[in-house]
């Protein structure tokens, strides 16, 4: 079946715009996860979210960044006034529940230039 | 909350021999250890996990060792193959309503 996918795929922005980047997660999956990954750098856990529960939001690096996720589907990571600093590689991934394998996508690398 | 370290950050070994990685982790109560192998360009996949229930399990080349007293585990992989080249994360997950914890990943390098 059809995997995670993430869009879009890649995103150069000018410092101090909004950017929206968007998750599609694997259809029955109640759990989401966004990770955010620097050139050759680990996973660092932006946010989680579970069901109905309210998200984890203990990994988001400032107010700058949010999430939402809708009808317990789609979820939409969103960076207000980018910062160079936010040039990653921003990854998706979600899990049947929580903590079983998870499936990522392939991710959006976004460029603040 | 839960920390995971993970070490070596870099490891390099000769086609045909053994590498291993280890991780440790501070939350008792954790129950959940899994390893993703991320290829270059690429986006992480599971490759193993363990539950705490049991202490070791195998897959083909590829094996995961818990030691719950002394809240670590490793991954084993025997006979690597170039292919095996790889960045290798490890996590652990704590009971609830709480996400994986990565470790900060291993790059292993297998030389022909």
């Amino acid at each position: 079946g059809a995997g995670v996918s993430q869009s879009p795929s890649n995103k150069v922005t000018e410092k101090g715009k909004d950017v929206e980047l968007r998750c599609d997660p694997i259809s029955g999956h109640t759990a989401l996860y966004w990770y955010r990954q620097s050139l050759g750098q680990g996973l660092e856990f932006l946010i989680y979210f579970q069901g109905n529960s309210a998200p984890d939001k203990s990994g988001l690096p400032s107010d700058r960044f949010s999430a939402e996720r809708t009808g317990g589907s789609v979820s939409t990571l969103t960076i207000q006034r980018t910062q160079q600093e936010d040039s990653a590689v921003y990854l998706c991934a979600s899990s049947e529940v929580n903590p079983y394998e998870q499936y990522f996508g392939p991710g959006t690398r976004l460029t603040v230039t | 909350g839960e920390n995971v370290e993970q070490h070596p950050s870099t490891l390099s070994v000769q086609e045909g021999d053994s590498a291993v990685i280890k991780c440790t982790y501070s939350d008792s109560a954790s129950n959940y250890f899994p390893w993703y192998k991320q290829e270059l360009g690429k986006r992480p996949q599971l490759i193993i996990d363990i539950r705490s229930n049991v202490g070791e399990k195998k897959d083909q080349r590829i094996a995961v060792t818990l030691n719950k007293t002394a809240k670590h585990f490793s991954l084993h992989i025997t006979e690597t193959q170039p292919e095996d080249s790889a960045v290798y994360f490890c996590a652990a997950s704590s009971p609830g309503n709480t996400p994986l914890v990565f470790g900060k990943g291993t790059r292993l390098s297998v030389i022909a």
